[in-house]
């Protein structure tokens, strides 16, 4: 158990409708990441939120926008959805001491019909 | 644009072999890279990192190898045991606090 908490573990749904995954990082970890990681893809980077404000961002669509709250959990919002955002959509949070290790949910399975 | 690149998709060895996974980056910014493993259904797990003052780092039965010259990193697993058939991901970035760039993976079976 990496201590970070996705829900929900599956998800399927329409083409052109909007969902949210959320993420709950390590007790005391500031920094959430997402990635996407689409069928035989590896882990796309999407953005990167610390402590509530964005500090990177990668290549995720003008659809989908997240953001991270006051209690540190952080939510992806996936809008207007096609059937290429299929994917799993990973959140991790980073090791409070930086050394770049970072601890992954299990994944939240968007299937998009 | 890859800037993290494994090239082979798969690879299978025989338990008690030696077990090699390869690792191409372009980005010359990158000075620390990493290995994580994920099993179906897990999400990915740190397995051995290695920063580029070194050129090789070793845990057990995984040892990383960085070949800064040649923008080549690899993981040997020594002996390689079944419970290592996983997808490895090869992460690299420019510095601890930036954002990891992961590559495609390589899936490796180690048959018994």
């Amino acid at each position: 158990d990496s201590g970070v908490t996705q829900t929900p573990k599956h998800l399927i749904t329409a083409t052109g409708q909007r969902v949210t995954l959320r993420c709950s990082p390590r007790s005391g970890d500031l920094s959430v990441y997402w990635y996407q990681q689409s069928l035989d893809q590896g882990l796309q980077f999407l953005i990167q939120y610390y402590n509530g404000e964005e500090r990177a961002k990668g290549n995720i669509l003008e659809r989908f926008s997240a953001q991270q709250f006051p209690d540190l959990h952080s939510e992806l919002n996936l809008s207007s959805l096609e059937l290429g955002d299929s994917a799993l959509y990973f959140c991790a949070s980073e090791d409070r001491t930086n050394t770049g290790e970072l601890f992954f949910g299990e994944g939240s399975r968007l299937t998009v019909l | 644009d890859q800037q993290v690149k494994q090239n082979s998709p798969s690879l299978s060895v025989q338990e008690g072999r030696i077990s090699i996974l390869n690792c191409d980056y372009t980005n010359s910014m990158f000075d620390y890279f990493l290995w994580y493993k994920k099993y179906p259904a897990e999400g990915p797990t740190f397995l051995i990192s290695i920063s580029s003052i070194k050129d090789k780092n070793e845990d057990g039965r995984f040892t990383v190898f960085l070949n800064k010259s040649a923008k080549h990193l690899s993981l040997h697993i020594v002996p390689s045991q079944p419970g290592d058939s996983a997808v490895y991901f090869c992460a690299a970035s420019a510095g601890n606090t930036d954002k990891l760039i992961f590559g495609t993976g390589t899936r490796l079976q180690v048959f018994p």
